[in-house]
């Protein structure tokens, strides 16, 4: 069984359009990430919860809507797609937040934006 | 701004040799951490080392901590061609809530 897995993990789409990602964990952690990682391979925080709770949300446009229905699952829509916008995007789970605790990646879904 | 950030950027071996690279970061660290990342993968954790620890091994992999010079460096030893991906070092600071933050990782061609 995949630890964290994330749904698709190739998106292709225009400009304009919305589009969703999800992201499940089966370890049984309180806390769940999303990180972008660039072209150039810079991996970047985007969003934390705990527990349902948004615990970070860094400078990330508001475009950008993350939603934790139960602890297990953190998905990430994102409205009115940009070209910048096409990037490698992970999700990744903890057992605890704010204890600098190792994390566990998804494979990652590849956006392409065109 | 990035606050491990890894030195080389690349760095290309043959097989059975030693790979290093090293990590640097500004502030005050409770922990750091390297990670593996395979072409199309995800990061997989290798190893933590905590603020007051100087050195840790696992397996072929050693890492060293120097908080004076606020620096980390990973050995990977007898290196092989399986050990080929990019390395990511992540530091976790107190003053931001230990939240990771990666570097652009150092990436690795391991030639057999």
């Amino acid at each position: 069984d995949t630890a964290v897995s994330q749904t698709p993990k190739y998106l292709v789409t225009q400009m304009g359009n919305d589009k969703s990602i999800k992201c499940e964990q089966n370890l049984g952690h309180d806390t769940m990430y999303w990180y972008k990682q660039d072209s150039k391979k810079f991996l970047k925080i985007m969003f934390s919860y705990n527990n349902k709770e948004l615990i970070i949300n860094e400078t990330v446009p508001n475009r950008f809507s993350p939603k934790s229905p139960d602890k297990a699952h953190l998905n990430l829509h994102i409205n009115s797609l940009e070209l910048g916008d096409s990037a490698v995007y992970f999700c990744a789970s903890s057992q605890e937040a704010g204890r600098g605790e190792k994390l566990f990646f998804g494979s990652g879904t590849q956006l392409s934006v065109l | 701004s990035q606050q491990g950030e890894e030195d080389p950027q690349a760095l290309s071996i043959q097989e059975g040799e030693n790979a290093t690279m090293n990590c640097s970061y500004k502030t005050s660290i409770n922990n750091l951490q390297w990670y593996r990342q395979n072409s199309g993968r995800g990061l997989v954790h290798l190893i933590l080392i905590r603020s007051n620890e100087r050195e840790k091994h696992s397996g072929r992999l050693r890492v060293t901590l120097d908080t004076s010079k606020k620096s980390s460096s990973l050995l990977i030893t007898a290196s092989r061609a399986a050990d080929t991906a990019s390395y990511f070092c992540a530091t976790a600071h107190q003053a931001a809530g230990n939240k990771l933050t990666f570097g652009g990782g150092t990436r690795v061609l391991v030639k057999p």
